[in-house]
């Protein structure tokens, strides 16, 4: 399983782009890499998924280096709705998803 | 946009009390999931249930718990004889598929709070 490693915690200011950066050194090759965002008190959401390179939908966008030993997610202009915790998630684990501690991201205008 | 309803949103129970929690998963969804946070601590992975059966269990997940998908469309969770470290935050998932490529829709939660 791989383990991952994201700072605890990051604050922003609205408009200003914001990188997460999580440390997967031991991925493997058929591990995929994905975010999930959660607000105070409210389910995990899927942010976006990658293999490798680079993935954008309309919420953010996911930078892959050619080792993906680690991975960044990208948000763009973030509002103060945007403060919650990112989870990086990767790999498979069965039947289940494992949660690490995440990255609060505190947004202040 | 199809989401994952729970009931209730807050409940209260004393200490060895039974209670069942509540979902309605996304409804062309085969795969449901249980999960608990408990305050400030990660989200933990209870149960997942698929094809009327159990398909995996953390070690969390002992005889006080029960699953069952009573009819078409809810998936409750029991707990048997609460205690007070059962205080957490639940919540269901479900997925159209199993794998790591596949996105799990998680519902709003349940705040259960035993006193």
């Amino acid at each position: 399983l791989a383990k991952t490693t994201q700072p605890i915690s990051m604050d922003s200011y609205e408009g200003q782009e914001v990188n997460i950066t999580c440390s997967h050194n031991n991925i493997a090759t058929n591990d995929y890499i994905t975010w999930y965002q959660q607000f105070p008190s409210q389910g995990p959401r899927f942010i976006i998924q990658g293999y490798k390179t680079k993935v954008t939908n309309e919420v953010a966008s996911l930078f892959i280096p050619a080792d993906r030993k680690s991975s960044t997610l990208s948000l763009p202009r973030v509002s103060l709705s945007d403060t919650a915790v990112y989870y990086c998630l990767v790999g498979e684990y069965g039947n289940k998803l494992v949660f690490g501690a995440g990255t609060i991201l505190r947004v202040k205008s | 946009e199809p989401e994952v309803t729970q009931t209730p949103s807050h409940q209260v129970t004393q200490m060895g009390q039974e209670v069942i929690l509540r979902c309605v998963p996304i409804s062309n969804h085969l795969y449901f999931y249980w999960y608990r946070q408990i305050l400030g601590q990660k989200v933990e992975f209870l149960v997942s249930f698929y094809n009327n059966e159990i398909s995996e269990k953390s070690e969390i997940f002992d005889d006080q718990f029960s699953v069952e998908r009573p009819d078409g469309s809810n998936f409750t969770l029991k707990i048997r004889s609460t205690k007070l470290e059962d205080s957490a935050m639940y919540f269901c998932a479900s997925s159209s598929s199993q794998g790591q490529n596949t996105e799990a829709f998680f519902g709003q939660g349940t705040r259960l709070t035993v006193v």
